[in-house]
C-alpha cells in the first residue's frame, strides 16, 4: 500500500546543531507540505513543495529550509536548531486537483535543549 | 486572507450524546472545506470534506458536516458520541484560488465521558 513515512520518530538535539527530518512518500504525489503543531496554534505551514526542483515559503519558515530533488522525498532541515522549534512536525502530501485532500505521515517530535 | 476559527478548545460530553464540533471560515473565494481527526500520537486522517453540490456531507465513522454560505460555517456532528471518538479535530479551508495549501484552525479536543 502507499503511504508517507517520516523519520526519526523522536529526536532531541542541542541549540545551534543542524538537524534534518525526512519525509517519504510512495504515492507519486506532486504536492508536498511541511507542517509544525503546537498547542493552541494548530497546524502551521513551514514550506511546501508543488514538483521537483520546486519549493515555497510558508507562514512560518525562518529557520528552517526544503529541497526536492525527486517526486518521493523532501527533507526539512533546521540550519541551527533553536529551543523555538521544539515542536511536533508532520509532512503531508496530495494529488494536484483542488478538492484532493492531503494525506499525512505520523510525524516527528522534535526537542531542542 | 483565509482563516478558520473553532470555537472551544476543548468539549465535553457524555457517551451517546450529539457531539458538535463549530467551525467557521472566511475566505474570499468560494472554499473547500475540511475536517481531519486525530489521534493520540498519529497523523492526521481526513474525515470528510465539502467541496461543490450536496452540502450535508457525511464522513467516515458516523460524522457529517453541513456548509452554510450565509453562516460561513462548517460544523462538525455525530448523533451519538463514542468512546473511540475521543481524539482532537481540526477544520482546514481551501480557497479556489489555485492553491494546494490548506489553513487549518487551532483544533478541538473531544472528550468523551462514560
Amino acid at each position: 500500500d502507499a503511504e508517507i513515512t517520516q523519520s526519526p520518530r523522536h529526536k532531541i538535539t542541542e541549540t545551534g546543531r543542524q538537524v534534518t527530518l525526512a519525509c517519504h512518500q510512495t504515492w507519486n504525489h506532486n504536492n508536498m507540505f511541511w507542517y509544525r503543531q503546537d498547542l493552541g496554534h494548530g497546524l502551521r505551514l513551514i514550506h511546501y513543495s508543488y514538483g521537483v526542483q520546486d519549493t515555497n515559503k510558508g507562514e512560518v519558515s525562518d529557520g528552517y529550509s526544503v529541497s526536492r530533488s525527486n517526486t518521493e522525498d523532501l527533507p526539512l532541515t533546521l540550519e541551527s536548531a533553536a529551543s523555538s522549534q521544539t515542536s511536533v512536525y508532520f509532512c503531508a502530501s496530495s494529488r494536484e486537483g483542488q478538492t484532493d485532500e492531503q494525506f499525512f505521515g505520523p510525524g516527528t517530535r522534535l526537542t531542542v535543549l | 486572507a483565509q482563516s478558520v476559527t473553532q470555537l472551544g478548545s476543548h468539549v465535553s460530553v457524555s457517551e451517546g450524546a450529539l457531539v458538535l464540533l463549530r467551525c467557521n471560515y472566511s475566505s474570499s473565494v468560494p472554499p473547500y472545506l475540511f475536517w481531519y481527526v486525530q489521534y493520540p500520537n498519529q497523523g492526521l486522517q481526513l474525515l470528510l470534506k465539502y467541496t461543490t453540490g450536496a452540502t450535508l456531507v457525511k464522513g467516515i465513522n458516523g460524522f457529517e458536516a453541513e456548509f452554510k454560505k450565509s453562516e460561513t460555517s462548517f460544523h462538525l456532528t455525530k448523533p451519538s458520541a463514542h468512546m473511540s471518538d475521543a481524539a482532537e479535530y481540526f477544520c482546514a479551508v481551501r480557497g479556489m484560488d489555485s492553491s494546494y495549501k490548506l489553513i487549518f484552525g487551532s483544533g478541538t479536543r473531544l472528550l468523551v465521558r462514560p
